[in-house]
């Protein structure tokens, strides 16, 4: 079967760093997106990896191992407004349009 | 640029009712999606369109039906709601089925 592991819940504290790990199981990879949504919010495009290695976007950075089935999201110099849950989703290789959802990490900052 | 609308943003139906869920995409984006999500469960994509003129089913179809009759515009509708169809549903499109999708602000929908 398909599946995708997120931790549920993270509590990090403000100014510092995060690390969101997602483990996938899906029939080949074409792909992972991340994606941050606020509380009662859509969900919003942060980042995609479809290679080995670190991509890094200002405080947010995505890293992808494919022979490890293995992402993370680092977030560093973590801001209040962090605080969202974090999508991971993985595009299977037979697929042009799916996309495999994991339940999402609400990570809480605190002050 | 609006981006991707939905409306209503939020509805409470009665067993039995039917509505339709509109989303109006204005990226000129060629796919799109409808999804729910469920407390601890991951989106799951209800159905899909690749154009204007064209449905398919996704993972969780069953109990709602769709209509693209505009490359803007994607409806789901539910013919008779159940309470198991409480969720929040949300819209999403993309340029192609490769690219990014990009999502509406969502409808939550309560069945009593």
């Amino acid at each position: 079967g398909q599946n995708i592991d997120q931790p549920t819940e993270m509590t990090a504290t403000e100014g510092a760093i995060v690390q969101i790990n997602c483990t996938y199981q899906t029939s080949g990879f074409n792909g992972l997106f991340w994606y941050q949504q606020h509380a009662g919010e859509a969900p919003t495009f942060l980042s995609y990896n479809v290679l080995d290695g670190l991509e890094e976007k200002g405080r947010f950075s995505s890293f992808l191992s494919r022979s490890k089935g293995y992402s993370y999201l680092l977030l560093k110099e973590l801001q209040m407004k962090d605080s969202a849950s974090y999508l991971c989703a993985v595009r299977p290789l037979a697929s042009n349009y799916q996309l495999i959802w994991g339940a999402g990490t609400k990570l809480i900052i605190k002050p | 640029n609006a981006g991707v609308t939905q409306t209503p943003k939020f509805r409470v139906l009665k067993t039995g009712q039917s509505m339709t869920l509109l989303c109006a995409q204005d990226m000129n984006h060629e796919y799109m999606y409808w999804y729910r999500q469920d407390p601890g469960m991951g989106l799951r994509l209800i159905h899909y369109s690749v154009g204007e003129g064209t449905t398919a089913k996704g993972e969780v179809p069953d109990g709602y039906n769709v209509s693209r009759l505009k490359k803007q515009n994607f409806l789901l509708g539910l013919e008779s709601a159940a309470p198991s169809q409480t969720s929040v549903y949300f819209c999403a499109s993309s340029l192609a089925g490769v690219e990014t999708q990009y999502f509406g602000p969502g409808t939550r929908l309560l069945v009593l």
